[in-house]
């Protein structure tokens, strides 16, 4: 069965700072998807990014961008510039046919 | 217009009692999920419908009983409350039960007394 962790339960930035949440999964399944969600206060699930396995090009948007290693099963979320609105929830998602699973989550707090 | 919507958002109910949370989806998506998401902030799958057919029933009491009377909708009943019951519950939809992502409604937080 797939499983996915996410060891940070709490990460704190600066605004504007850089920072990198982990997710690591186990899976044996060649063709799968990984996404970042996140979930600010109003408890609204939206996703961040998402990554194809077939793809060894790191995704990015805008300020998001993820460290994609395959062989290392890791998934890390970088946030540069951070701002106040990206405090929030963080989940790590594995998604393959059938399946869409979620890390324990990353609480993460930005300092003005 | 939202793309997921649940109702209602927030349920306040009494021990036994049995419950209902409406979803509906107007993304024209194939499957549909419900998530709980316990005290810890941890999200757990329930149940996933293809098209109106039961494709995941995790392990979950069979108090809860999901019906999709049509494949924009989901609905999820809850008889017998408990008081671990008490949660937010999820639902979200997707274009197939491939790689699609996921999009979820707002989430209901059923608390039980």
């Amino acid at each position: 069965a797939q499983t996915v962790t996410q060891s940070q339960p709490e990460m704190s930035v600066q605004e504007a700072e850089t920072v990198t949440l982990s997710c690591t999964y186990d899976t044996s399944e060649s063709d799968y998807y990984l996404f970042w969600y996140k979930q600010p206060p109003s408890r609204q699930m939206i996703l961040v990014i998402r990554q194809e396995a077939y793809k060894q090009q790191n995704a990015t948007e805008n300020r998001f961008s993820v460290n994609f290693q395959k062989a290392a099963k890791s998934f890390s979320l970088k946030i540069s510039d951070s701002q106040l609105g990206d405090a929030a929830m963080y989940f790590c998602a594995y998604r393959s046919p059938g399946k869409l699973i979620f890390g324990q989550g990353t609480e993460l707090s930005v300092k003005p | 217009d939202t793309a997921v919507s649940q109702t209602p958002k927030y349920l306040v109910t009494q021990m036994g009692n049995d419950k209902s949370i409406k979803c509906e989806q107007n993304l024209g998506h194939d499957t549909m999920y419900w998530y709980k998401q316990d005290s810890k902030k941890f999200l757990k799958i329930m149940f996933s419908y293809n098209n109106k057919e039961l494709i995941i029933n995790e392990t979950v009491p069979n108090r809860f009983s999901p019906k999709s009377p049509d494949k924009a909708h989901l609905n999820l009943h809850i008889n017998s409350l408990e008081l671990g019951d008490s949660a937010v519950y999820f639902c979200a939809s997707s274009q197939d039960g491939g790689f699609a992502e996921a999009f979820f409604g707002q989430g209901t937080r059923l608390t039980v007394v």
